[in-house]
């Protein structure tokens, strides 16, 4: 249901766009997070945007260097990663947030896609 | 920022014991709090929300109980395939955190 692309090898300083589509689900009725594995580690959430794109958050660790976005007419959301660091290496997950409860969990995941700085 | 803190940091069981994982929040979440599953090579997986609500498809042998700041994610019996890291969740203010995870290993 949830499917990432874009993941890669970049220099430090690079740029790198990453791609969840949804399918099976009304996608512009959810809001819809990234979150990111560093080898080795825990969960760390990246970013957040809500169904209708009008709410973005962001982690302290990428504010500043990360957008955010979506396009509901195609199902996807986009994660533009400037500004790329060694410590943002790891497996990005798109997560899509629950119908119930204002959201504030994560009901579906993606497989991940690798991005290596 | 709310911060999670997971506790132990690892537990080793045999398989027919009991689990019992705690989660720790600096400041109260009420009862929205996750649990979620993570087997190695895998996207973690929903396993209890609101605290105490089972995820589809989770086994009646999870269990979730806890409020405001202190939550605990309970196996009654843990089964071969149950030994994973487990990771707790809040959001506030369109904020998300987890905790840094607990590996339940067999012993």
């Amino acid at each position: 249901q949830l499917l990432e692309s874009g993941g890669a090898l970049v220099h430090p300083g690079g740029s790198l766009r990453l791609s969840c589509a949804g399918a099976g689900f009304d996608f512009g009725a959810r809001a819809m997070s990234w979150v990111r594995q560093a080898p080795g580690r825990g969960l760390e959430w990246v970013s957040a945007i809500s169904a209708g794109a009008t709410i973005t958050s962001y982690a302290d660790s990428v504010k500043g260097r990360f957008s955010v976005s979506r396009d509901n007419s195609k199902s996807r959301f986009y994660l533009q990663m400037d500004s790329l660091r060694p410590d943002d290496t790891g497996i990005y997950y798109c997560a899509r947030a629950s119908i119930i409860y204002d959201g504030y969990f994560f009901d579906s995941w993606g497989q991940g896609t690798l991005v290596t700085v | 920022e709310i911060v999670l803190t997971q506790s132990p940091a690892t537990v080793s069981l045999s398989p027919g014991e009991r689990a019992t994982l705690s989660c720790r929040a600096s400041q109260s979440v009420s009862s929205y709090l996750a649990w979620y599953q993570q087997k190695p090579g895998q996207a973690p997986r929903l396993v209890i929300y609101d605290g105490v609500s089972r995820a589809s498809g989770i086994p009646d042998r999870f269990s979730g109980s806890g409020s405001e700041t202190d939550f605990t994610l309970t196996i009654s019996r843990v089964e071969p395939e149950d030994f994973a890291i487990y990771y707790c969740q809040q959001r506030r203010n369109w904020m998300y955190t987890f905790g840094q995870g607990t590996k339940l290993e067999m012993k």
